[in-house]
């Protein structure tokens, strides 16, 4: 059973405008969602957090959205840019076992 | 150097041989992970580790063995490799339970190929 879904396998976007990467989640204990970046041969990196007492954080081109009542958390990134194309993973986490479940994943490709 | 190490980075193995993959972080972080990514399934949580001596399961434990004598090691052992075992494997690290300590770091993965 799949807690954490990432139901866009793919998303193409043109640089300058906005992505909008989607995220669900099943399991109503999770309080801490977590966004990663990865490249190829390379390890995923962390991007941006939010907890569960929050409905959004920013930082910087990137801000996360969170809509617990639909369990449901979004990554927007603007302007979009061509160093931004990887896959994007989100994660999320019950603080009463700090174990982390991914997503599938969102290839993203950002067009010059 | 500094940070979290996986070794080795690439593996070939055959069908029923033993392989270890290493994972060494130098931070002294209390929680170690082991993930495997397989396309369309992202990133499986396979066993974590709370401390030294204290391991749990994850989503995707058979197959695998784990152990965590020292801090700073989480090997993972495949004890009789399986063709569905070949993955690129990930070994993350975070400092403590706390919200701000809830970021993981991962390492660059393993790339395991069982023939």
């Amino acid at each position: 059973d799949q807690q954490v879904k990432q139901n866009s396998p793919s998303l193409s976007v043109q640089e300058g405008r906005i992505s909008i990467l989607n995220c669900d989640y099943t399991n109503s204990m999770f309080d801490y969602f977590l966004w990663y970046k990865k490249y190829p041969a390379e390890g995923p990196t962390f991007l941006i957090s939010i907890s569960s007492i929050k409905d959004k954080n920013e930082d910087g081109r990137f801000t996360v959205f969170l809509n617990k009542s639909a369990k449901h958390l979004s990554l927007h990134i603007v302007p979009s840019q061509p160093g931004d194309s990887a896959v994007y993973f989100c994660a999320a986490s019950d603080s009463g076992t700090y174990k982390y479940i991914f997503g599938t994943g969102t290839r993203l490709k950002v067009l010059a | 150097d500094a940070g979290i190490t996986q070794s080795p980075r690439y593996k070939i193995t055959e069908t029923g041989r033993q392989v270890t993959l290493m994972c060494h972080q130098t931070w002294s972080h209390s929680y170690m992970f082991w993930y495997r990514q397989d396309l369309g399934h992202g990133l499986r949580l396979i066993y974590y580790s709370a401390a030294a001596d204290i391991t749990d399961k994850g989503e995707v434990p058979d197959g695998y063995v784990v152990s965590r004598s020292k801090t700073e090691n989480f090997p993972l052992t495949l004890e009789s490799a399986t063709r569905s075992q070949t993955s690129v494997y990930f070994c993350a690290s975070k400092w403590g339970s706390t919200a701000g300590a809830n970021v993981l770091t991962f390492g660059a993965g393993s790339r395991l190929t069982v023939l």
